[in-house]
């Protein structure tokens, strides 16, 4: 258990709609990121968040957006849902910005119909 | 940008060796990390570099050579639960700030 907490664990909706993916951070962690992993590819980098504001950029499309609150949890919403959306979404988290040690959720598994 | 080379799939004999290579494009490079992934599973940390040399923890290793762009995980005496996924990371600048980027993953099998 890495101590990140991601809900829900299965999402499924159709297609045009939103839906708001949660994650808990380790006890202590300040950063979150967020990443996509699609069937049988590699770990697309979305965002990253350090104590509230975001930190870096990566591939998030427009209809995507994310943000981490007062007590450190984050929340990736993703709207006007499309086919290709469908992935499996992991939330990391690591002590500060730039520790090399990133702790993994065991991710969301998001398929649009 | 950032990118990231891997071998798509390796198959190696259980008890053998086996050393998954990884070549690296970043601006402003601060390490290499290696990460597993069981089938269904979340990634797991298993090493950083951030200077050139080798790094062992337990059976597996990790070398980088910055001058390279290159740095391989090495394997040793391989388990059947070492079938995995394997990943190399970057740690390199992007506007301002630090970015990880994973390469697209190495499907080790290893086979009795």
């Amino acid at each position: 258990d890495s101590g990140v907490t991601q809900t829900p664990k299965h999402l499924i909706t159709a297609t045009g709609q939103r839906v708001t993916l949660r994650c808990s951070p380790r006890s202590g962690d300040l950063s979150v990121y967020w990443y996509q992993q699609s069937l049988d590819q590699g770990l697309q980098f979305l965002i990253q968040y350090y104590n509230g504001e975001e930190r870096a950029k990566g591939n998030i499309l427009e209809r995507f957006s994310a943000q981490q609150f007062p007590d450190l949890h984050s929340e990736l919403n993703l709207s006007s849902l499309e086919l290709g959306d469908s992935a499996l979404y992991f939330c990391a988290s690591s002590e500060d910005a730039t520790n090399e040690k990133l702790f993994f959720g065991s991710g969301t598994q998001l398929s649009v119909l | 940008g950032q990118s990231l080379e891997q071998p798509s799939e390796v198959t190696a004999v259980e008890g053998a060796i086996v050393q998954i290579n990884c070549t690296y494009q970043t601006s402003g490079f601060y390490g290499l990390s290696w990460y597993q992934q069981h089938d269904g599973g979340a990634p797991t940390f298993l090493s950083y570099n951030a200077l050139d040399g080798l790094e062992e923890t337990g059976r597996f290793s990790s070398f980088l050579s910055r001058s390279d762009s290159y740095g391989y995980l090495l394997l040793q005496e391989l388990q059947m639960k070492d079938s995995a996924s394997y990943f190399c990371a970057v740690r390199g600048a992007s506007g301002g700030y630090q970015k990880v980027t994973f390469g697209t993953g190495t499907k080790l099998q290893v086979i009795p």
